[in-house]
């Protein structure tokens, strides 16, 4: 199956820094959503974005489908912003169709 | 803004007792899913359903769970047996043939 690597693992930073997080998987995948977790559980959607580029506010990610990689880029970054964050990839074939997650990276930030 | 929707929000059972899980997709969506999460563990793939019967399953999902679409809006995970090990997180996700969108989830205690 896909495999999903996630780097770095955890990321401290002060606030109003800047970030990227990255995300590589192993084969060519039909969907990449990238996640934050909140401190209560929830599983946010952040992007819906298989290739190209999108941004939302002070979040923007980019997927360079064809050498298997995305990023994630969190500008500015506030504590409310602290929280795992997620990529996931899905491949649909004739076996079926599958999300798979990433393990995530932890952010934290401080004030 | 329509949403997954998961019910319990937190169940706690006795080892050994069969418990149901419950989610009301997005209306118009064709692909469902179950996940589960360890407390601060990856959020790992169990089944894929698609046109009323399992697209893809995990090693995971094994004689101990099952799936089912009783109806038009439902769609239940139902575990066999409890163990302890089967505390966790269960997120439910729905999608149309893009992005996936997930419930809050339902906190599973095995006791």
């Amino acid at each position: 199956g896909i495999q999903v690597e996630q780097s770095p693992p955890d990321l401290i930073l002060q606030e109003g820094a800047n970030s990227t997080l990255r995300c590589n998987f192993s084969d060519s995948v039909n969907n990449l959503q990238w996640f934050h977790q909140n401190p209560w559980g929830q599983l946010i959607n952040l992007f819906y974005i298989p290739s190209g580029t999108k941004q939302n506010g002070r979040l923007s990610a980019t997927t360079v489908a064809t050498e298997r990689y995305s990023l994630l880029y969190i500008s500015s970054s506030q504590t409310t912003d602290s929280g795992v964050y997620f990529c996931a990839v899905e491949r649909r074939d004739q076996a079926g169709t599958a999300l798979i997650f990433g393990k995530g990276t932890t952010l934290s930030v401080s004030s | 803004e329509p949403e997954v929707t998961q019910t319990p929000s937190h169940q706690v059972t006795q080892m050994g007792q069969e418990v149901i899980l419950r989610c009301v997709p997005i209306s118009n969506h064709l692909y469902f899913y179950w996940y589960r999460q360890i407390l601060g563990q990856k959020v790992e793939f169990l089944v894929s359903f698609y046109n009323n019967e399992i697209s893809e399953k995990s090693e995971i999902f094994d004689d101990q769970f099952s799936v089912e679409r009783p109806d038009g809006s439902n769609f239940t995970l139902k575990i066999r047996s409890t163990k302890l090990e089967d505390s966790a997180m269960y997120f439910c996700a729905s999608s149309m043939e893009t992005e996936a969108f997930f419930g809050q989830g339902t906190r599973l205690t095995v006791v």
